[in-house]
């Protein structure tokens, strides 16, 4: 069965330290990627996707996530955290070739910046 | 663009009485909504697909006569809770995919939190 690992539950991070938050998918056929960000009290926010071409792509707020087909992986990446990035970050895949275009979502990352 | 829209944003319930929560694509067609429940510091756990103008698929384990789904229309999709009770309690949140376009995207309303006394 799909699935999406996100190994890091909890990340507490000072501001402007870098920032990794790892997210493997179990699917052998072709895939769509998604980070979302939940904001306290907010509803689901697309920070990036990733269909095809470049393997790196940009997001808004200054993320970035890296699609490694060989390592099932989709890390998402800043370089410098704030204060506001507080939240909790889902990644989420479907498959385009399954006939339905759910999403399978992993289990969040909370992250915490102090200031 | 691609806005979706959920109403009530929280409603507070009795035991036994139902519910209805709807979800709104604002600016797009979409064929396919879907229903999710979140519970406190959890993901979100998929309940159904719904396609307009056909029967909700729903997920194993989602009782399909207590979580009513209706897809009428292109931009409606109401997700109605039958008999609630406190254990229904949760963050009900919907997406929506558009006509057309980019369709492997959900786009993703504000949620509904359900509180049922």
């Amino acid at each position: 069965a799909q699935s999406v690992s996100q190994h890091n539950h909890h990340v507490i991070l000072s501001e402007a330290a870098s920032l990794e938050l790892g997210c493997n998918y179990s699917y052998g056929g072709t895939v769509n990627l998604f980070w979302y960000v939940q904001y306290p009290g907010q509803h689901l926010q697309l920070l990036l996707k990733y269909f095809s071409g470049d393997p790196l792509v940009k997001g808004i707020k200054g993320f970035e996530a890296e699609f490694i087909k060989s390592k099932f992986s989709f890390n998402l990446r800043k370089p410098s955290v704030q204060w506001s990035d507080t939240a909790e970050y889902f990644c989420a895949v479907n498959s385009p070739t399954s006939g339905t275009y759910k999403y399978i979502f992993g289990t969040g990352t909370r992250l915490k910046v102090l200031a | 663009g691609a806005v979706v829209s959920q109403h009530p944003s929280r409603v507070i319930c009795k035991s036994g009485t139902s519910v209805k929560i709807e979800c709104r694509s604002l600016d797009f067609q979409a064929t396919t909504m879907f229903w999710y429940r979140q519970f406190p510091k959890q993901s979100l756990m998929l309940m159904a697909t719904s396609n307009e103008g056909s029967k909700a698929t729903y997920e194993q384990g989602v009782e399909k006569d207590k979580f009513l789904i209706n897809h009428a229309s292109l931009t409606l999709s109401t997700l109605t809770v039958t008999s609630a009770h406190p254990e229904d309690s949760s963050f009900y949140i919907c997406s929506a995919s558009s006509v057309g376009g980019d369709s492997y995207e959900q786009y993703f309303g504000p949620g509904t939190r359900l509180t049922v006394t």
